[in-house]
């Protein structure tokens, strides 16, 4: 049973332009969100999250959307740097959780 | 303040073989975690530990052991190598807004 699910395996996008990423989670007792990133041979690192009393998150070029109706979030980034080729993962967890729960991960490169 | 550190880097073991996966974190976190990431998967979570003393199964325990004898320390105990657990494994350690990764280590079963 995948509770988070990160439909899309991989996405390309032109340097300079927006990509978002996707995620969908099915247990509604979730209310905090994460993105990690993952660079090959690097352990996950943590770029921004989000808690279910918002619905929207800033952090510099990142943007994380939330639609608890749809449990759905969204990862945004603009613009896209080269750097920003990596896995991006998305987390989720209850309150008082004490562990994380992953999706599959999405493999962004970023075309010059 | 190295963060989480994990050793090996690599690792090739045969079938059978037993070994020890070290995770140490220097941040004081009480919680401490193991996953495995399989090719084109997420991370499934095998242990964690919420402080010294204290460790409870994740969502892959069966051929893993830990213990949690100090705050630093969280060691991953394969006893019988399997090509099953031809995996990475990532060791982490939490505060209250996120999880901290070591680099981790991908063992190879023959």
């Amino acid at each position: 049973d995948q509770q988070v699910k990160q439909n899309s395996p991989s996405l390309s996008v032109q340097e300079g332009r927006i990509s978002i990423l996707n995620c969908d989670y099915t247990n509604s007792m979730f209310d905090y969100f994460l993105w990690y990133k993952k660079y090959p041979a690097e352990g996950p690192t943590f770029l921004i999250s989000i808690s279910s009393i918002k619905d929207k998150n800033e952090d510099g070029r990142f943007t994380v959307f939330l639609n608890k109706s749809a449990k759905h979030l969204s990862l945004h980034i603009v613009p896209s740097q080269p750097g920003d080729s990596a896995v991006y993962f998305c987390a989720a967890s209850a309150q008082g959780a004490q562990k994380l729960v992953f999706g599959q991960g999405t493999r962004l490169t970023i075309n010059p | 303040n190295a963060g989480v550190t994990q050793t090996p880097k690599f690792r090739i073991l045969k079938i059978g073989q037993s070994m020890t996966l070290q995770c140490t974190q220097d941040m004081n976190h009480n919680y401490m975690y193991w996953y495995r990431q399989d090719p084109g998967m997420g991370l499934k979570l095998i242990y964690y530990s919420v402080g010294a003393g204290i460790t409870d199964k994740g969502e892959v325990p069966n051929g893993y052991n830990v213990s949690r004898s100090t705050t630093e320390d969280f060691p991953l105990r394969l006893e019988l190598a399997a090509p099953s657990q031809t995996s990475v494994y990532f060791c982490a350690s939490r505060t209250q807004e996120t999880q901290y990764f070591g680099p981790g280590t991908r063992l190879l079963v023959l």
